[in-house]
């Protein structure tokens, strides 16, 4: 099963653009890779999916080399409500089957005035 | 839209003692979770349901952890008896399935406090 590994902590400060990147070395041809947002006593919350390139959404994009290997999470332009945790997590979507979900290990995202 | 719903928030008991939390997904969610956080960790897997079937439970210890979902729709988690090392919040996720199962949404969590 693919592992990911994450920066622990990362700081920035308001209206600047955040780049989190997570390292799946392992990953394999069926993985897919999203992106979870939690806040203190919440469960996570969806940001983003994709496989390959880049995705973008109202929220933040997701770039991922042909490789395959790592993704990096864009956060353009936070603010103080962006400071969270931000889960990668790399798993098998499908119907009837096993998703074999891992999550990483989160890296904290403190955002300061 | 209700969010999943879970009960109890919060739970205190001592170890060797048995119990059981409490999930209501979304409604039409075939798909369902079960989560272990543990503190500073991110979320383990514990079991997943398509429908009322188990589709993975291979992180799950089964020799004191047991999950059901009843007419595919709530779901129980059961530890007995509970260990130490079971201090954790307890998540619960529901999605669509049919391939669209990678948008999942999670309920508050109940946090287990073993003593």
């Amino acid at each position: 099963l693919a592992k990911t590994t994450q920066p622990i902590s990362m700081d920035s400060y308001e209206g600047q653009e955040v780049n989190i990147t997570c390292s799946h070395n392992n990953i394999a041809t069926n993985d897919y890779i999203t992106w979870y947002q939690q806040f203190p006593s919440q469960g996570p919350r969806f940001i983003i999916q994709g496989y390959k390139t880049k995705v973008t959404n109202e929220v933040a994009s997701l770039f991922i080399p042909a490789d395959r290997k790592s993704s990096t999470l864009s956060l353009p332009r936070v603010s103080l409500s962006d400071t969270a945790v931000y889960y990668c997590l790399v798993a098998q979507w499908g119907y009837s089957s096993a998703s074999k979900i891992i999550f990483g290990s989160g890296t904290r995202l403190s955002i300061r005035p | 839209e209700a969010g999943v719903a879970q009960s109890p928030r919060y739970k205190i008991i001592e170890k060797r003692q048995s119990v059981a939390f409490w999930c209501n997904p979304i409604s039409g969610h075939a798909t369902l979770y079960w989560y272990q956080q543990i503190l500073g960790q991110g979320p383990k897997l514990l079991i997943q349901f398509q429908n009322n079937g188990v589709v993975d439970d291979s992180q799950l210890p089964k020799d004191r952890f047991s999950a059901e979902r009843l007419k595919g729709v709530d779901s129980t988690l059961k530890i007995q008896p509970a260990k130490l090392e079971d201090s954790a919040v307890y998540l619960c996720a529901s999605s669509l399935a049919g391939g669209d199962d990678y948008e999942q949404y999670f309920g508050p969590g109940t946090r287990l406090t073993v003593t």
